[in-house]
């Protein structure tokens, strides 16, 4: 069986930092990668989205940035942190564009 | 600009009551509407709809699609403390992604 895993589950850094956050599948081949971000009150917004390896599309200008180094290993990073850059981090995978995405436990960055 | 709206924002409800969840869009290509449920974490897949006016079943939920008036709405029967979470629709544009409402809240009280 499939099964996604995101680390680390929670992050307190300060604002200039940068940032890691990596995100692995299991148990399938060329899997379509998402980066997702979630505020407070409000719904998921796709920030990056992958069809294989080196492939990034990014779906929103930011400070942010992804990079899909291996078949099954999604990473977003960031040089140097905002504040607004605090929120919910999901990382998602389907089969194919369409099909429906299942999602990692996500991880909670609190930018000071 | 492609956009999903749902409504209510916020729902508190009873255990045993009844609740309709509205998912409403606007999309320039549309090819599918999901709906899942997010608990403290991750979201869960709940249903995907394709085509209207079929009901999609699961136990006490269910959900349609009106592909002519562009909306969804999910109901929950006989709810229960379990249930209370966020409600996220999402819609599959044709594009390699969703785009996703602000969800639902729903609490269900003892």
């Amino acid at each position: 069986s499939q099964t996604i895993h995101q680390w680390p589950a929670t992050l307190v850094q300060p604002v200039g930092s940068p940032l890691s956050l990596e995100c692995t599948v299991e148990g399938t081949s060329n899997p379509n990668l998402y980066w997702y971000r979630q505020a407070a009150g409000r719904g998921l917004q796709l920030l990056f989205y992958s069809v294989g390896i080196g492939q990034i599309s990014s779906e929103v200008p930011q400070n942010l940035s992804a990079s899909r180094p291996q078949d099954r290993q999604f990473i977003l990073s960031s040089k140097k942190l905002l504040l607004s850059d605090s929120g919910f981090y999901l990382c998602a995978w389907s089969v194919w564009a369409g099909n429906e995405q299942f999602f990692g436990p996500g991880t909670r960055l609190t930018v000071l | 600009e492609d956009k999903v709206v749902q409504s209510p924002l916020s729902l508190v409800v009873h255990e045993g009551d009844t609740v309709t969840l509205n998912c409403s869009y606007e999309v320039t290509n549309f090819r599918s509407l999901l709906w899942y449920k997010q608990e403290k974490k991750a979201p869960t897949f709940l249903f995907m709809l394709t085509s209207s006016g079929i009901e999609k079943k699961s136990g006490r939920l269910s959900s349609i699609l009106d592909k002519k008036e562009l909306f969804s709405i999910l109901n929950i029967t006989a709810t229960q403390t379990g249930d209370s979470a966020v409600y996220l629709c999402a819609v599959d544009n044709y594009g390699q992604n969703f785009v996703f409402g602000p969800g639902t809240r729903l609490s269900v009280l003892p």
